[in-house]
């Protein structure tokens, strides 16, 4: 399985842009990149995924690297309830599995 | 929809008893994943089930078994526990065939703590 690298806590102040950094330089061109995170007393919530183009949804963005040998998700106005552990994780597509190798993650702290 | 379903969500037990948790997928799911969670180890998986068959399992020890009903209902069972048996266990479901885009939905989880 892909290994990630992810810092181990950001701080941010609310209503602020936050970048979370995940570098994945042994990816695959199959592996799909998803992020994750867990609330403080929850299990893990899906975020965002995506192969090679940049994403977006109500929740967040996902940028791609063009070489894909890292990404970042945004959240582009941090509030004190995006407060959690991210995890990014790398998927293969080819693998028939649903299995999450889930890593340290980045502890995320907002503050007011 | 209802969400993923664990019961108990707390647990006390002692060592070398066992121990079954209980997950009900979210309706139409055909795929469990179990994973454990400890301060120390973080998130491992467990074992994934799909249509009653066991996909995947991770490096655990034999006394961590799992199941899967027709359902899609599972339970998971730990024999002889040992106080590192402490964690939370997560179950997770998708309605997945394995292609590595599914969104994994996960429960709240069971606390077991063995004194």
């Amino acid at each position: 399985d892909a290994k990630t690298t992810q810092p181990n806590s950001m701080e941010s102040n609310e209503e602020e842009p936050v970048h979370l950094p995940c570098n994945h330089s042994t990816i695959s061109g199959t592996d799909y990149i998803h992020w994750y995170r867990q609330l403080p007393s929850q299990g893990p919530e899906y975020v965002i995924h995506g192969l090679t183009s940049n994403v977006n949804n109500r929740m967040a963005s996902l940028a791609i690297a063009e070489d894909r040998k890292s990404s970042t998700l945004i959240l582009h106005r941090a509030t004190l309830r995006d407060a959690a552990v991210y995890y990014c994780i790398l998927r293969d597509v080819a693998g028939n599995t649903d299995k999450l190798i889930f890593g340290t993650g980045t502890r995320l702290q907002v503050f007011p | 929809k209802a969400g993923v379903t664990q019961t108990p969500r707390y647990l006390i037990k002692t060592r070398g008893q066992q121990v079954t948790l209980s997950c009900s997928p979210i309706s139409g799911h055909r795929s469990v994943s179990w994973y454990q969670q400890t301060p120390g180890q973080g998130l491992q998986f467990l074992f994934e089930y799909f249509s009653e068959t066991q996909r995947n399992k991770g490096n655990f020890p034999g006394r961590f078994s799992g199941r899967q009903f027709s359902n899609s209902r599972s339970e998971m069972n730990v024999s002889t526990l040992e106080l590192g048996d402490s964690a939370l266990y997560l179950c997770a479901s998708s309605s997945s065939i394995g292609t590595g885009q599914e969104t994994q939905y996960f429960g709240p989880g069971t606390r077991l703590l063995v004194l």
